[in-house]
């Protein structure tokens, strides 16, 4: 069971570059790493996932080390609109075997 | 990517009343999906496992009583909250995973639904 350690907040500003560490000391060999973003009163939306080295989409860049025990998240120059909670979940998904907690996240303010 | 359509978006009802929520995938077909309970500030907290065709897998500490699951095709899942009480105010939010059986599953959210009970 792999549970995951984030900062409770960050806070940056607009144009920044922003990197949210996960620690996930007990990752399992099977596991993959994916972060998801909320917004207030939405679900989730899933932003990028990765099992091994650097990951990278149109919205951010995953930096995982060799030993997988934790991983940064890369939004590179935020804006206002990047103001969300971001989660980190490692896991197989599988829920009911406690493979998929959600953590507290890490609540991310973007100031002008 | 995959898209997970759930109704209504609010609800406000009478205590000791039901309510339902639909939970669908548009695109993909889903075996399983998930539904969690979020508080205000707080992180989202597994209530339920929706299997397709078989009985709903609760996490501790969840009335399957009090809150029906129903995963009757492989596209919609549905949650009964049953006489909802006002303790039961609360969001909820629906999930599905793709279905190609690998490592790199993906999680799809519903927009959730905002519970008020009077």
């Amino acid at each position: 069971l792999a549970k995951t350690t984030q900062p409770i907040s960050m806070d940056s500003y607009e144009g920044q570059e922003v990197n949210i560490t996960c620690s996930h000391n007990n990752i399992a060999t099977n596991d993959y790493i994916t972060w998801y973003q909320q917004f207030p009163s939405q679900g989730p939306r899933f932003i990028i996932q990765g099992y091994k080295t650097k990951v990278t989409n149109e919205v951010a860049s995953l930096f995982i080390p060799a030993d997988r025990k934790s991983s940064t998240l890369s939004l590179p120059r935020v804006s206002l609109s990047d103001t969300a909670v971001y989660y980190c979940l490692v896991g197989d998904i599988v829920g009911s075997q406690g493979n998929l907690i959600f953590g507290k996240g890490t609540k991310l303010s973007v100031k002008p | 990517g995959a898209v997970v359509s759930q109704h209504p978006s609010w609800v406000i009802c009478k205590s000791g009343t039901s309510v339902k929520i639909e939970c669908r995938s548009l695109d993909f077909q889903a075996t399983t999906m998930f539904w969690y309970r979020q508080f205000p500030k707080q992180s989202l907290m597994l209530m339920a496992t929706s299997n397709e065709g078989s009985k709903a897998t609760y996490e501790q500490g969840v009335e399957k009583d009090k809150f029906l699951i129903n995963h009757a095709s492989l596209t919609l899942s549905t949650l009964t909250v049953t006489s909802a009480h006002p303790e039961d105010s609360s969001f909820y939010i629906c999930s599905a995973r793709d279905n190609l059986g690998q490592g790199n599953e993906k999680l799809f959210f519903g927009s959730g639904t905002q519970l008020s009970v009077l």
